[in-house]
């Protein structure tokens, strides 16, 4: 089984649309990441959360709110979605030791009509 | 913004080294080099990182010069499967920061 797994992997919806990816991992890692992707431009951090108690956001979070229910699962929420925030979802982890590298979940296609 | 940049693409022979350039510098002195990749549309995928010393895993090694201005990731015999987008990254040592992506490299290796 993969170790980051993101629920929906494809989700078509409409504009003002209340819409939650969802994240887990079995990796027991305390950080949490969610970045958005669009076509030939790089990952942007969205918000991230070094422990359940921990919320940051990141570049980009107008329009996203999250939640870390637990160490193992972290939610992105677009409360009321646009056609612009069609893209491509990651969710990440870390293990928050020194200098550890990030795994990626399989990502979450989102458009928003 | 990016603290790295990379051209924006490079073509490899199938079986040939590809040597992948990265200018970071402006790098701290405890900022650690990182190299993804992302294949298609997948997950980011991690290669390999350091901090001044030359780095070697399974898939590819990493020369950063010594005055770490630059660096270079290998992969010693490029096959089909590694055409990706391939990210370098700086990062402060202790991982306080965030990983922050620029637009990468496009590597395609060629039959």
């Amino acid at each position: 089984d993969a170790d980051v797994t993101q629920t929906p992997r494809n989700r078509i919806t409409k504009t003002g649309k209340r819409i939650m990816l969802e994240c887990s991992q079995t990796k027991g890692h305390d950080r949490m990441y969610w970045y958005r992707q669009d076509p030939g431009l790089g990952l942007r951090l969205i918000y991230y959360s070094f422990d359940v108690k921990d919320i940051n956001k990141g570049e980009i979070s107008d329009g996203y709110s999250v939640s870390r229910q637990a160490q193992a699962k972290f939610s992105l929420s677009l409360e009321s979605a646009i056609p612009n925030q069609t893209a491509l979802y990651f969710c990440a982890t870390e293990a928050g030791d020194w200098n550890n590298e990030q795994f990626f979940g399989p990502g979450t296609r989102l458009t928003v009509l | 913004d990016a603290k790295t940049t990379q051209p924006t693409s490079m073509d490899c022979a199938e079986g040939r080294a590809a040597n992948l350039p990265c200018n970071h510098s402006t790098i701290s002195g405890n900022e650690y080099v990182y190299w993804y990749r992302q294949i298609h549309s997948q997950g980011p995928q991690y290669i390999i990182h350091g901090l001044k010393n030359n780095e070697t895993n399974e898939m590819a090694s990493l020369i950063i010069t010594e005055d770490r201005k630059s660096s270079t990731l290998i992969l010693p015999h490029a096959t089909l499967r590694d055409t990706a987008v391939y990210y370098c990254i700086v990062r402060p040592q202790g991982g306080s920061e965030k990983l922050v992506f620029g637009k990468g490299m496009k590597l395609t290796v060629n039959p």
